[in-house]
């Protein structure tokens, strides 16, 4: 059964330092995703990872995987508090078909 | 404008009511799932289907059917069966395995 782990579970940072949230899973999963979560709304979709070794951006936003290691890492960098959200990795199983097994999720909170 | 389409937004029923949440997709998207999340929690599945008059349990089946007889839509009933049943629930698609899942606005069901 896969699992997948989500650290740290609470996250309160100031505006303009870096900081990382880290993906572990526990069997071998074809595809990594990453999630956006504002308080009341839906998800939405921040990054797909395909392959070992992907790296994908967007704006302050950085995600890998690491499939060898079981790995994905969402990395921050000089945090605004419009980043301030809840941050979910999702694993997709090598033989769960379609279904995606998400984390807790990150609550990330950005201060002044 | 295409997207996915949940209603109602907010849901009040008294207990021992079943309910029908409806979600309905114009993105010609195969794959259809129900996810269930409760505060503070991640997503976990309730059903998914990945073609028309077809459709798995996931991991929380119980208390819940589907059905799937059109590409379009994928109604959700929550029946007296399920024990607590008070929940944030969001509808997703996707256009086939290995592409991400989008996700509808959600329903927010409370049931006293």
């Amino acid at each position: 059964e896969l699992k997948v782990e989500q650290n740290p579970l609470f996250l309160s940072m100031q505006e303009g330092k870096n900081y990382t949230i880290y993906c572990n899973y526990s069997t071998t999963s074809d595809r990594l995703y990453w999630y956006r979560q504002d308080p009341g709304k839906s998800l939405e979709s921040l990054f797909v990872l395909l392959s070992n070794g992907a790296v994908k951006q967007e704006g302050r936003l950085m995600a890998s995987l690491d499939t060898k290691a079981r790995l994905s890492t969402l990395h921050i960098t000089a945090a605004v508090h419009d980043l301030s959200a809840t941050y979910f990795c999702a694993a997709e199983g090598e033989t769960s078909g379609s279904r995606l097994t998400f984390g807790e999720g990150t609550q990330l909170t950005v201060n002044p | 404008d295409g997207g996915i389409t949940q209603s109602p937004k907010y849901l009040f029923r008294k207990e021992g009511q079943n309910v029908t949440l409806s979600c309905e997709q114009n993105l010609n998207h195969d794959a259809m799932y129900w996810y269930r999340q409760d505060p503070g929690q991640g997503l976990r599945l309730i059903y998914y289907s990945q073609i028309v008059n077809d459709f798995q349990k996931g991991d929380i089946a119980e208390g819940y059917s589907v059905s799937r007889e059109k590409k379009e839509s994928f109604p959700l009933t929550v029946t007296s069966a399920q024990k607590n049943p008070t929940a944030f629930y969001l509808c997703a698609s996707s256009p086939a395995r290995y592409y991400e899942q989008y996700f509808g606005p959600g329903t927010r069901l409370t049931v006293t």
